[in-house]
């Protein structure tokens, strides 16, 4: 398995256009995770889905943010419109239900100027 | 309060050294303890998950929990230059998510 794969790796943007961030999870994985990580505040749960469904949404930061799981292959993270404070590493990660079996992404660093 | 406290570093050792890393919790109920190791530009990785209370070994690192005082440790004994990365600690209760400390940046060197 090629793992989780996130795209693209890296992403340079002017603030207030509309940034996609994409990951294709781990194949039979029911859990699917987006997490932001900043110097300053470590990693943060964004976002996680269960079964496709959004479970628990309580840190997208506002309604900048919004996530998508269509199916079960794919997932993305929305941010429109974009602020230089934004400017994070981003990963998504899936796991099988179970707290000791996630596996995260590379990630995709999102530059905001 | 942050539900789990890590000191961020950086911690920097000689080879050989042994390592001790910490995480605070103050959430009662968490049950799973796992340690991440994360290199540059990566992602982080499993590297060690324990469900209660006490030791688990694991080649040259040991996890430890103490729940009573919500307190968990990684010890790595023997530490090679190959270690240096950033540990986070991650915590989860009774369900699928997980809360991870800010991470502790470690550099061994030769």
């Amino acid at each position: 398995d090629a793992g989780v794969i996130q795209s693209p790796r890296h992403e340079v943007t002017e603030m207030g256009q509309e940034v996609t961030l994409r990951c294709k999870p781990i194949s039979g994985h029911n859990s699917l995770f987006w997490y932001r990580q900043t110097m300053m505040r470590g990693l943060e749960l964004l976002i996680y889905f269960n079964n496709n469904v959004p479970i628990d949404d309580s840190g997208m930061p506002e309604d900048r943010f919004s996530a998508k799981m269509p199916n079960a292959s794919f997932s993305t993270l929305k941010i429109q419109p974009s602020e230089p404070r934004d400017s994070a590493v981003y990963f998504c990660a899936s796991s099988l239900s179970s707290p000791d079996g996630y596996t995260f992404g590379s990630g995709t660093r999102l530059t905001v100027v | 309060q942050k539900e789990v406290e890590q000191d961020p570093g950086p911690l920097s050792v000689p080879e050989g050294a042994i390592v001790s890393l910490n995480c605070t919790y103050s959430n009662s109920a968490f049950q799973y303890f796992m340690w991440y190791r994360q290199y540059s530009r990566k992602g982080p990785e499993l590297l060690m998950y324990t469900y209660s209370s006490g030791n688990k070994e694991d080649g040259r690192f040991t996890a430890q929990v103490d729940k009573s005082s919500k307190y968990i440790s990684l010890f790595i004994r023997d530490s090679q230059p190959s270690d240096s990365a950033s540990y986070l600690c991650a915590l989860s209760g009774n369900t699928d998510k997980l809360i991870f400390g800010t991470g502790t940046r470690l550099q061994v060197f030769p």
